[in-house]
């Protein structure tokens, strides 16, 4: 089945330490972004790619990174630089960009203790 | 800078009677507009969405209303069913740019 895998659902990590979200779409999408949700506000856009090699920063890109190696992954590092790391963190494709709709992962919930 | 914005937090409704969602922008270059639906602990799933050269479009129980005078959209769901008890995000394009803006989202719990 075509769709977007996100793992693992729940993540736990202490402070100070970086760690990496996974994201992986088999449909064959272009492009990819990074979404992070806190209760009571939106999605707010972390990171997103066009085409593999490349991405952008979205609104609250400070303490994260990303890489595009491949069109079908696109891993969010978490840094320790990130003051408010817990969230759910949610991974979306699509196939192009402009206008095109954007299908979700079942996201990844990271607490930081 | 919230330019969509959804201000009714929550919203209770009757089973079989309509459910009405609201979310109004600010940029007036929005020209795309999706509605998300999302359970707790799992990702968005689209719904429905518009173009602003429409004012309507319509898909089963649920249809969306652009005034673009007013900067104001809406989701009807008619008639409201108790597995549509979900967070229903507001999100708006700009043709022009890259990112889709989404609004707080609105819970809505459908009664039995």
């Amino acid at each position: 089945d075509g769709g977007i895998t996100q793992s693992p659902k729940y993540l736990f990590r202490k402070e100070g330490q970086n760690v990496t979200l996974s994201c992986e779409q088999n449909l064959n999408h272009d492009a990819m972004y990074w979404y992070r949700q806190d209760p009571g506000q939106g999605l707010r856009l972390i990171y997103y790619s066009q085409i593999v090699n490349d991405f952008q920063k979205g609104d609250i890109a400070e303490g994260y990174s990303v890489s595009r190696e491949k069109k079908e992954s696109f891993p969010l590092t978490v840094t320790s630089a990130q003051k408010n790391p817990t969230a759910f963190y949610l991974c979306a494709s699509s196939k192009g960009m402009v206008g095109d709709t954007q299908y979700f992962g079942p996201g990844t919930r990271l607490t930081v203790l | 800078d919230q330019q969509v914005k959804q201000n009714s937090p929550s919203l209770s409704v009757q089973e079989g009677r309509i459910s009405i969602l609201n979310c109004d922008y600010t940029n007036s270059m929005f020209d795309y507009f999706l509605w998300y639906k999302k359970y707790p602990a799992e990702g968005p799933t689209f719904l429905i969405s518009i173009s602003s050269i429409k004012d309507k479009n319509e898909d089963g129980r649920f249809t969306v209303f652009l005034n673009k005078s007013a900067k104001h959209l809406s989701l009807h769901i008619v008639p409201s069913q108790p597995g549509d008890s979900a967070v229903y995000f507001c999100a708006a394009k700009d043709g022009n740019n890259n990112d889709m803006r989404f609004g707080a989202g609105t819970r809505l719990t459908v009664k039995p």
